[in-house]
């Protein structure tokens, strides 16, 4: 299996402030024979279920704000939110899809400092 | 709209079975391959199982091998997850999921399951 490492468990920042969230998988999800990373970063807000921020380690979803980017490839990722606004208050989750079983890391808290 | 509804969760015993739901609407959901993930209270995202598009093929986390069966009605855009042998440890919000080169891209609300006596 796959293991998924986030850093770190939670992380406060203030409003307007980067914030910078780590993803380390313990295997490459690098696919060559597209050259894609099949990694996905999900958003998840209390009593919600999670949603799609980015796909492919670095396209962002349709409708997600362009504050949220994504990098990384082969067994090393970063979400980061460039300018932190109120409603991005929320656990973030990665995950691998390039094998079975599909894993996810254990989750980043964020908050507002 | 593209939705999807998990219907089915509730109490059950330790030993009991549960069959969850999940109507798909807004997309060609035949074309699709379909999964389920489960997070317990409290908890991250956990897989559960996964199956194709027709329904063909399936495939199932190593913790619920053997007692969970998933499977499609592709007429009814409906998905299903037959959960027997249930133990404590189940206990969780199960979600639906539309599979894609994206990863999961749509997700239902999910339906709660509480496995006690």
């Amino acid at each position: 299996d796959i293991v998924m490492t986030q850093s770190p468990d939670s992380l406060a920042v203030s409003l307007g402030e980067r914030a910078t969230i780590n993803c380390k998988s313990s295997q490459s999800v690098l696919y060559s024979s597209n050259n894609k990373n099949f990694l996905a970063w999900y958003q998840q807000k209390p009593g919600q279920p999670p949603k799609l921020l980015v796909y492919w380690a670095s396209t962002r979803e349709s409708g997600v704000p362009d504050r949220f980017s994504g990098s990384g490839s082969g067994t090393d990722f970063t979400l980061t939110i460039s300018s932190l606004q109120a409603e991005d208050v929320a656990v973030y989750y990665c995950q691998q899809y390039y094998s079975i079983p599909l894993t996810f890391g254990q989750g980043t808290r964020l908050e507002i400092k | 709209e593209v939705q999807l509804v998990e219907s089915g969760g509730g109490l059950v015993q330790p030993g009991g079975s549960l069959r969850l739901s999940c109507a798909a609407s807004g997309f060609t959901f035949s074309s699709y391959w379909m999964h389920w993930v489960r997070q317990a209270p409290g908890k991250g995202l956990v897989w559960v199982s996964r199956i194709n598009s027709d329904g063909s093929s399936t495939t199932y986390a190593d913790s619920v091998k053997g007692r969970f069966t998933i499977s499609r009605d592709n007429a009814k855009n409906t998905l299903y997850l037959q959960m027997d042998s249930l133990r404590a440890e189940d206990t969780a919000v199960y979600y639906c999921e539309r599979g894609s080169t994206k990863g999961f891209d749509i997700w239902g609300q999910g339906t709660m399951v509480t496995v006690s006596s």
